[in-house]
This record gives C-alpha cells, sequence and structure tokens, in this order.
C-alpha cells in the first residue's frame, strides 16, 4: 500500500523551461512534506520542505506547492538546469516522524 | 565530517548466502535508518535505531532480514539467505532527531545483486 506516489517515472525537460514534479499522497496525518534528489552512486540528499500549514515555499529555483484538499504537492524547478538531472523523490513524515518516500521521479533537462 | 559511510559500494552474491551490510553514521547523530530502494517501491524504510536501540522494524521483509547496533558508530544490516528478490540498493541514513521536519542524511548505498 503506497500512502505516497509518483506517478511519473520520468520527465524530460529543456535547460531554462519549467521543471515540474508531482506527488500524491493519501495520509491526511502527515504533518510535514520533504524533497530529496539523487544523483547515481549517491545518497538522497535533501533539496526543499514544506510544512501541512503551509501552501507554499521557496528556496531559489525550488518552489515546492502543497494542495491539502486534493492531496497533491508539486516541485517547480525555475529555470531548469541540466546540474537538475536527477532523480527526486517526495516524502511525508508521520507525526511520529518516520519519512515515507515516493518511487521517484527521474529528471532530465537538455541543454 | 565524513557523512554516513556504507560498505561494500557493490555486493554480488549467489543465492541462499549471507550477505553483511555495514554503515558507519554522522558522528552525535542519535538516530539511524536502513532503507531499501526499489523501482516498484521507491525508498522503504526496513527498521530504525533509536541510541543504538531498534525502535521499528516493521518494514523489515522477512526473517531472513535481521539488523544490529552494537555501538553508537556502527550497524549491520544481514540477509540470510540471500534470494533474487533481495537485489536492490540498500541505504543508510543517520540524523540528530525524530522530529517532522529534520533532515536524514544518506550514505552512498550499496548496490546488491543476488545471482
Amino acid at each position: 500500500d503506497q500512502q505516497v506516489k509518483q506517478n511519473s517515472p520520468s520527465l524530460s525537460v529543456q535547460e531554462g523551461r519549467i521543471s515540474i514534479l508531482n506527488c500524491d499522497y493519501t495520509n491526511s496525518m502527515f504533518d510535514y512534506f520533504l524533497w530529496y534528489k539523487k544523483y547515481p552512486a549517491e545518497g538522497p540528499t535533501f533539496l526543499i520542505s514544506i510544512s501541512s500549514i503551509k501552501d507554499k515555499n521557496e528556496d531559489g529555483r525550488f518552489t515546492v506547492f502543497l494542495n491539502k484538499s486534493a492531496k497533491h504537492l508539486s516541485l517547480h524547478i525555475v529555470p531548469s538546469q541540466p546540474g537538475d538531472s536527477a532523480v527526486y523523490f517526495c516524502a511525508a513524515t508521520n507525526p511520529g516522524g518516520k519519512l515515507i518516500f515516493g518511487q521517484g521521479t527521474e529528471l532530465s533537462v537538455k541543454p | 565530517d565524513a557523512g554516513v559511510i556504507q560498505s561494500p559500494r557493490h555486493e554480488v552474491t549467489e543465492m541462499g548466502q549471507e550477505v553483511t551490510l555495514r554503515c558507519k553514521p554522522i558522528s552525535g547523530h542519535d538516530y539511524l535508518f536502513w532503507y531499501r530502494q526499489t523501482m516498484m517501491r521507491g525508498l522503504e524504510l526496513l527498521i530504525y535505531f533509536n541510541n543504538n536501540v531498534p525502535i521499528d522494524d516493521s518494514g523489515m521483509p522477512e526473517d531472513r532480514f535481521s539488523a544490529k547496533m552494537p555501538n553508537a558508530s556502527f550497524s549491520t544490516l544481514k540477509i540470510q539467505p540471500s534470494e533474487p528478490r533481495d537485489s536492490a540498493v540498500y541505504f543508510c541514513a543517520s540524523s540528530s532527531s525524530m522530529s517532522s521536519y529534520n533532515e536524514q542524511f544518506f550514505g552512498p548505498g550499496t548496490r546488491l545483486t543476488v545471482l
């Protein structure tokens, strides 16, 4: 039973354009949402997060949007750069602090 | 700080053999996590420790899997006997707390192939 779902295994975007990665969740008890980024042969690294009491959080080129009624969040990268090519994992935490990850979306930014 | 260290980075073994994966967390971190990455399910939490004590092992798939943390700087994940379906990338992570917004730091992973 996948509580956090990333339905797009891959996404290809042109350099300079916007990348939008999507994530859906089923558990309304999740209180924090995070995005991790993973390069090949490396472990995931934290990118950006958002509390369930907010609907937007911005950090430079990265913005995360949360729609609680739809149980949906998205990560926007503007403008996309070739160095952004990686696998992006959406994750959520329950009140106990356990991280529940999605399957990941592989982003490819082409020059 | 060297970050979370895992060994080996790659492991190829035959079905039925015992496999031991190793992890050294970041010094001072009280929480250690073991995850498994597969294409179908993404990153799954297998077990986590707090101050060397296993807290939640509900993600451990079968009795063939076991994990230990004999001290604050070392943990092992053992699979015995291994099966081809255990082939995956196994990550170890550590953090300083279990608060919802607290970042977990991941090691580079061990890619396990069971033939």
